[in-house]
């Protein structure tokens, strides 16, 4: 139980151009899910935390305008990345986690997309 | 910002060996938890503690806690080849439910 499906998993395009990242639950509603950025050999630097039918909420120094995203139902949550330039390239990952913000549960983590801009 | 800091950073050892990894962290926490990635791909939850639990065994895995020293441990008894990959562990806030995470030890199990 508990499957996150990240799509697409390998994206590489053009500056300028936007990318969609989808964040799929597969078997349980996702009450909030996360969207952290990864370079290579370091941690998991979260960008943004996402609840369903509400606006996300950005950490400090992630531009607003440059990744959207949308909860739009309790399975679904997407990262679009704006105008993407070659700066923009990373591993984006996302996860989902049921209950509340002060319950004990463990974050769920989609397979990670990683995003190339020429 | 990043509130753990793992050691080692990088651990090389035998199968079958045991390895250890230790976790230190700054501020209160609700709960530990301790993840796993592979190269190239998303994190796997290992296991969860809570700020009121000193230690939780599964499988091979066990996991201390000590909110005393904010330190945690993850010992991973009788390695094998498969366990190599990255372990991050991440605190839990009480006040915001985000997950911290650590800077990661890249654990390689020799065959």
């Amino acid at each position: 139980g508990a499957v996150v499906s990240q799509h697409p998993s390998w994206v590489i395009c053009k500056s300028g151009t936007s990318v969609k990242i989808e964040c799929r639950s597969l078997d349980f509603q996702a009450t909030t899910m996360f969207w952290y950025r990864q370079f290579p050999k370091q941690s998991l630097m979260l960008m943004a935390t996402s609840n369903e039918g509400s606006k996300a909420t950005y950490e400090q120094g992630v531009e607003k305008d440059k990744f959207l995203i949308n909860h739009a139902s309790l399975t679904l949550s997407t990262l679009t990345v704006t105008s993407a330039h070659p700066e923009d390239s990373s591993f984006y990952i996302c996860s989902a986690r049921a209950g509340t913000s002060n319950s004990n549960q463990p974050q769920h983590f989609g397979d990670g997309t990683r995003l190339s801009i020429l | 910002s990043q509130q753990g800091e793992e050691d080692p950073q990088a651990l090389s050892i035998q199968e079958g060996e045991n390895a250890t990894m230790n976790c230190s962290y700054k501020t209160s926490i609700n709960n530990l938890q301790w993840y796993r990635q592979n190269s190239g791909r998303g994190l796997v939850h290992l296991i969860l503690i809570r700020s009121n639990e000193r230690e939780k065994h599964s499988g091979r895995l066990r996991v201390t806690l000590d909110t005393s020293k904010k330190s945690s441990s993850l010992l991973i008894t009788a390695s094998r080849a498969a366990d190599t990959a990255s372990y991050f562990c991440a605190t839990g806030s009480s006040n915001t439910g985000k997950l911290i995470f650590g800077q990661g030890t890249t654990l390689q199990v020799k065959p």
